[in-house]
């Protein structure tokens, strides 16, 4: 199993580009989640999925949006990217039972200029 | 929402010694307390976790213990290693909000040789 996988690993973008960042878990996992870390900020939770077919804010979901695919895939998109949206970005799934256990993906690097 | 406290920001052991990070958490539903080590460059991976019917859990070299009372859970990691070496994230989840986890601010800890 791979687990919690993401594309790409790096990215570079000016200000105003757009992009979308992959996710996909082979764990049958029913929820999934994306993280944004920043220096000192731990990690803050920008949207989630449930389950397949619903999607919900997190903390900080200004500035994104989200679509889950399908069960296995749940992407990412900046529409139009700011300097603030300079992080590192991980992806999460999770069995969504009594215990919300979570298991991470890699994480992309994203630099916008 | 869920408030998670993580101390202290940063910890150096010498080799063979005992590290131990403590979290607060504000949610008294909370049922469920994971911690994470992410190594430089990498996602984080759970490490161990603790569930609410139980006071402490131990696995080889780490162990967590939990106090509902008080409202507070810690790591503690025996005969440090090297490969010790991580930021350390406490976790818990908010009940009123779909049981998402809120992290800690996390632990940078140093193990020196």
């Amino acid at each position: 199993n791979a687990g919690v996988t993401q594309t790409p690993k790096f990215q570079v973008l000016k200000t105003g580009q757009s992009m979308t960042l992959q996710c996909a878990q082979d764990m049958n996992h029913n929820s999934m989640y994306w993280y944004r870390q920043d220096p000192g900020m731990g990690l803050r939770l920008i949207y989630y999925s449930a389950s397949e077919g619903t999607t919900d804010k997190g903390e900080v979901p200004n500035g994104y949006n989200v679509s889950r695919l399908n069960k296995r895939e749940f992407s990412l998109r900046l529409e139009s990217a700011a300097p603030s949206q300079t992080s590192v970005y991980f992806c999460a799934s999770g069995a969504s039972g009594v215990y919300n256990e979570q298991f991470f993906g890699p994480g992309t690097r994203l630099t916008v200029l | 929402g869920e408030n998670v406290e993580q101390h202290p920001s940063t910890l150096s052991v010498q080799e063979g010694d005992s590290a131990v990070i403590k979290c607060t958490y504000s949610d008294s539903a909370s049922n469920y307390f994971p911690w994470y080590k992410q190594e430089l460059g990498k996602g984080p991976q759970l490490i161990i976790d603790i569930r609410s019917n139980v006071g402490e859990k131990k696995d080889q070299r780490i162990a967590v213990t939990l106090n509902k009372t008080a409202k507070h859970f810690s790591l503690h990691i025996t005969e440090t290693q090297p490969e010790d070496s991580a930021v350390y994230f406490c976790a818990a989840p908010f009940k009123a909000a779909g049981n998402k986890l809120t992290f800690g601010g996390g632990t940078r800890v140093l193990v020196k040789p």
